[in-house]
């Protein structure tokens, strides 16, 4: 069974522009996850998908970051213009929904690493 | 709120050398506790999860947790530790409503 992908695996951009990296979840999985880890910082929750339905995303920084999954499979999280502040490295995770029980696994991807120069 | 204290930013210990990570956590309500692992250049891994039951918790490669509710707790331990145990080691605690908080990691060095 093929893990959680995100590509790319690195991004390297000027401030202003724009980047979109992209999430493929554990086949099955309805819940997906974004985190990121600015450097020096821990890792903090951004948002959370149930199938397409953004369920909480009250960890978006600002509305300069557009998530979407349509379709209820891969995700995509844009950054639009970006700043230098949203260096970092975006996880994204996948779980099953398992109803009544809880601390269910969260799968993680390798990351992407983004660097906004 | 939640939130969680990794005491530690690294810890360099022999290899077979016994290692403790230490982790305290802060929370209103109840929480599972989790312990994560990254190794480089790779994703974060689950290493071994609290729910309920027993107050000690059996993860992967040896490694092993004790959860303490008066002291709240998590430390993760090891008797002997290897290279490949080079990592970093994340604890977090995870809301019923999923979100996980995370520490902010410690960083495993093997000395040999």
């Amino acid at each position: 069974e093929a893990g959680v992908t995100q590509f790319p695996s690195h991004s390297v951009i000027e401030k202003g522009q724009t980047v979109t990296l992209r999430c493929d979840p554990i086949s099955g999985h309805d819940n997906l996850y974004w985190y990121r880890r600015v450097m020096g910082k821990e890792i903090k929750f951004l948002l959370h998908f149930v199938k397409e339905s953004k369920q909480d995303e009250s960890g978006m920084p600002n509305n300069r970051f557009l998530a979407e999954r349509t379709g209820g499979t891969y995700s995509t999280l844009k950054v639009q213009p970006a700043e230098l502040e949203d260096s970092g490295v975006y996880f994204c995770a996948s779980s099953q929904v398992r109803p009544g029980q809880g601390g269910y696994e969260q799968y993680f991807g390798p990351g992407t690493r983004l660097t906004v120069t | 709120a939640q939130s969680v204290t990794q005491l530690d930013s690294q810890v360099p210990v022999f290899e077979e050398a016994p290692v403790e990570l230490r982790c305290n956590y802060s929370s209103s309500v109840s929480v599972y506790l989790f312990w994560y692992v990254q190794y480089p250049n790779q994703g974060l891994q689950l290493l071994l999860k609290y729910l309920s039951g027993s107050t000690l918790v059996k993860g992967i490669n040896g490694f092993e947790a004790e959860f303490n509710k008066s002291q709240t707790s998590f430390h993760l331990r090891k008797p002997s530790v290897h290279i490949s145990d080079t990592a970093e080691y994340f604890c977090a605690v995870q809301r019923r409503d999923d979100k996980i908080i995370f520490g902010k990691g410690t960083r495993l060095h093997i000395l040999p």
